[in-house]
């Protein structure tokens, strides 16, 4: 079983639908990082968090350290917020993955 | 100027040779890594080195050797290359390992076909 869990693992909406991933993990962490990989194979970095909320323009992305969950959420998507977002969590060195969510926002 | 570079970005070979994969970062950080993303798109960390120093090693079979030249690259080296091996190779790099507010910077990628 991963550490690290996302949900849903595709979800298709129309443009200006309010958008949310969920993340959930089993192991203790000092901070959760939520990336996207846009469909040319580049990763950036969206946010790093070890607690409560930041927003970078229309993302915004919480956590609860008792609940071992985040949430990414997108505010009047766009075709090119179609991404896959990726949930890590930092665990001692490294990172720990999910498996992506492969999002597509239609016009 | 690209942060995090990677040659090549796309390597095809025959099962049995060997390879490598270069990766150099410009952002004067101590820590660099090595991630596999498997035809499932699912990233899985292999190395990590931090300042010159091997500090994770994870499950990865001893065909695959990582080198530090300088922190400023961090090279993978694959002996014997096996069909198993087809991936995308992500080499990533970060201010340090300790801190906590540490954001990674990735490369672009090198897609690894073995015929």
């Amino acid at each position: 079983k991963n550490e690290v869990e996302q949900s849903p693992q595709n979800l298709t909406a129309q443009e200006g639908e309010f958008i949310t991933i969920n993340c959930s993990y089993s192991v203790g962490i000092s901070a959760l990082h939520w990336l996207q990989q846009h469909p040319g194979g580049g990763i950036v970095s969206l946010f790093m968090l070890s607690s409560g909320k930041k927003k970078h323009g229309r993302l915004i992305a919480t956590i609860n350290i008792q609940e071992k969950h985040s949430s990414l959420h997108i505010t009047a998507s766009h075709p090119r917020d179609s991404a896959v977002y990726i949930c890590a969590v930092r665990s001692g060195y490294a990172l720990n993955f999910g498996k992506g969510t492969s999002l597509l926002v239609t016009p | 100027d690209t942060a995090v570079s990677q040659t090549p970005k796309y390597l095809v070979t025959q099962m049995g040779n060997d390879k490598s994969i270069k990766c150099e970062q410009n952002l004067g950080h101590d820590t660099m890594y090595w991630y596999k993303q498997d035809s499932k798109k699912f990233l899985k960390i292999m190395f990590s080195y931090n300042n010159k120093e091997l500090i994770i090693n994870e499950t990865v079979p001893n065909r695959f050797s990582p080198k530090s030249p300088d922190k400023a690259h961090l090279n993978l080296h694959i002996n014997s290359l096996e069909l198993g091996d087809s991936a995308v190779y992500f080499c990533a790099s970060s201010q340090d390992s300790m801190t906590v507010w540490n954001e990674q910077f990735f490369g672009p990628g090198t897609r690894l076909t073995v015929l």
